[in-house]
């Protein structure tokens, strides 16, 4: 089945610098990956996504790439702001061959501090 | 907007007891999911349901684990005899693909699950 790697684990940056954050997959058939940002004791919550269709999607300072042929994906953060600091995951939906939409194998999470 | 809603918050109960953990999916949405998050690990899938049947579900979605659709809006998870290692945050998460293919999937705010 899928399985997917991230990191780092935890990543620690100065306001104002971008943070990247990086994860592989492995089933190649895999067509969606969405990135989760989840704050202390709260529901994960879908920052950005991107299907296998395209290489990169950027909204305002947050981008997704996607190399399908290497199969790993990366989040970029620029002009990080305290606010930004919490649990990133990534995650990768491989199809689900009944039918039906694919669960998300999630990779292990990185917790982006944001230092003023 | 519309979000997903999870009762209870928060669900202690003893070994080998049953719980049942309820949700209410966003209401056009056909794709229902459940998720388990064991404190300061990722989030792992455990079983998705669409057409009133079970589409996957993990190794960790043993017999006992059920899920169930009761009406239109309810969405269940039950656990028939809960195990200490069952303690965990439970995510319900509904996704509709629509006419647009979008996979986005919208997580509820959890349900901490604690076995005593």
């Amino acid at each position: 089945g899928e399985n997917v790697e991230q990191h780092p684990s935890t990543l620690s940056v100065q306001e104002g610098d971008s943070a990247v954050i990086k994860c592989t997959y492995s089933d190649s058939a895999s067509n969606y990956f969405p990135w989760y940002k989840q704050e202390l004791g709260k529901r994960p919550q879908l920052i950005i996504d991107i299907r296998s269709n395209v290489g990169e999607k950027k909204d305002q300072r947050i981008a997704v790439t996607l190399n399908k042929t290497a199969k790993h994906f990366s989040l970029h953060i620029t002009e990080t702001q305290p606010e930004d600091s919490a649990v990133y995951f990534c995650a990768a939906s491989p199809p689900n061959y009944g039918g039906s939409q694919g669960n998300l194998i999630f990779g292990k999470g990185t917790k982006l501090s944001v230092k003023p | 907007e519309p979000e997903v809603t999870q009762t209870p918050s928060h669900q202690v109960t003893q070994m080998g007891q049953e719980v049942i953990l309820r949700c209410v999916p966003i209401s056009n949405h056909l794709y229902f999911y459940w998720y388990r998050q064991i404190l300061g690990q990722k989030v792992e899938f455990l079983v998705s349901f669409y057409n009133n049947e079970i589409s996957e579900k993990s190794e960790i979605f043993d017999d006992q684990f059920s899920v169930e659709r009761p009406d239109g809006s309810n969405f269940t998870l039950k656990i028939r005899s809960t195990k200490l290692e069952d303690s965990a945050m439970y995510f319900c998460a509904s996704s509709d693909r629509g006419l647009a293919g979008v996979d986005e999937q919208f997580f509820g705010p959890g349900t901490r699950l604690t076995v005593l």
